[in-house]
């Protein structure tokens, strides 16, 4: 069975920090997918990145980044320069093929960023 | 384009009442879900419609779950006799999968389900 671990329940900052949130995640397959999903207090889930298993390039998209390492089975989100906007949940997730499509989702990492 | 929609945004009912979720998929999408999100449970899967193949069940929790898909668009979710531990917020996704397992899944709003 599939698992993923967000160990960090809640973070605050102060407006401008980096703030990395963890994802630890365990399959058998070595096929597989991973994400991030924002949620922020309206509660729509917001699609961030997909990664396959067999792309460990990290990825750079405005202030987010993502590195993701194989050997230590983690998927990292990082926020640089945080901002108020960026306060929400937000979930890591993983979906194997042939794992009938489900999407296995971490608890979620509340963030709180203040002024 | 429009994103995925649901209805009602908030639902509160009586228990052992029945309530229907609706789900609109984005358009063109051939794959739709159901989840749900409680505070014990976190976010877990309910079910999944792939085109015109059979549904997979494995995720509701009881026989008083229900869904069905119209036309390969709109769901359904049906709750019958609903109990307090229903109350969470049921959402839908869908993926322009061709047949992939592995498609982002785009979420709408949820519904808020409150049993009384």
């Amino acid at each position: 069975a599939q698992k993923v671990t967000q160990a960090q329940t809640e973070i605050s900052v102060v407006e401008k920090e980096d703030v990395t949130l963890d994802c630890v995640y365990e399959t058998r397959d070595t096929t597989y997918y991973l994400f991030w999903y924002k949620q922020p207090p309206s509660g729509e889930l917001v699609f961030l990145i997909r990664r396959n298993s067999f792309d460990e390039q990290n990825e750079i998209s405005g202030r987010y980044s993502w590195n993701f390492q194989k050997s230590t089975s983690s998927f990292n989100f990082t926020i640089t320069a945080s901002q108020v906007v960026d306060s929400a949940v937000y979930f890591c997730a993983l979906i194997i093929t042939g794992g009938g499509n489900k999407l296995t989702f971490g608890t979620g990492t509340q963030l709180k960023v203040e002024l | 384009g429009a994103g995925v929609s649901q209805s009602p945004s908030n639902k509160v009912t009586e228990k052992g009442k029945d309530v229907e979720l609706r789900c609109d998929p984005i358009s063109g999408h051939t794959a739709l879900y159901w989840y749900r999100q409680s505070l014990g449970q976190g976010l877990e899967f309910l079910i999944y419609f792939q085109g015109n193949s059979a549904p997979d069940k494995s995720g509701l929790p009881s026989d008083r779950f229900s869904a069905e898909r119209t036309g390969g668009s709109v769901s359904t979710l049906t709750i019958q006799r609903t109990q307090q531990e229903d109350s969470a917020v049921y959402l839908c996704a869908s993926s322009s999968s061709a047949g992939a397992s592995t498609d982002t899944q785009y979420f709408g709003p949820g519904t808020r389900l409150t049993v009384l």
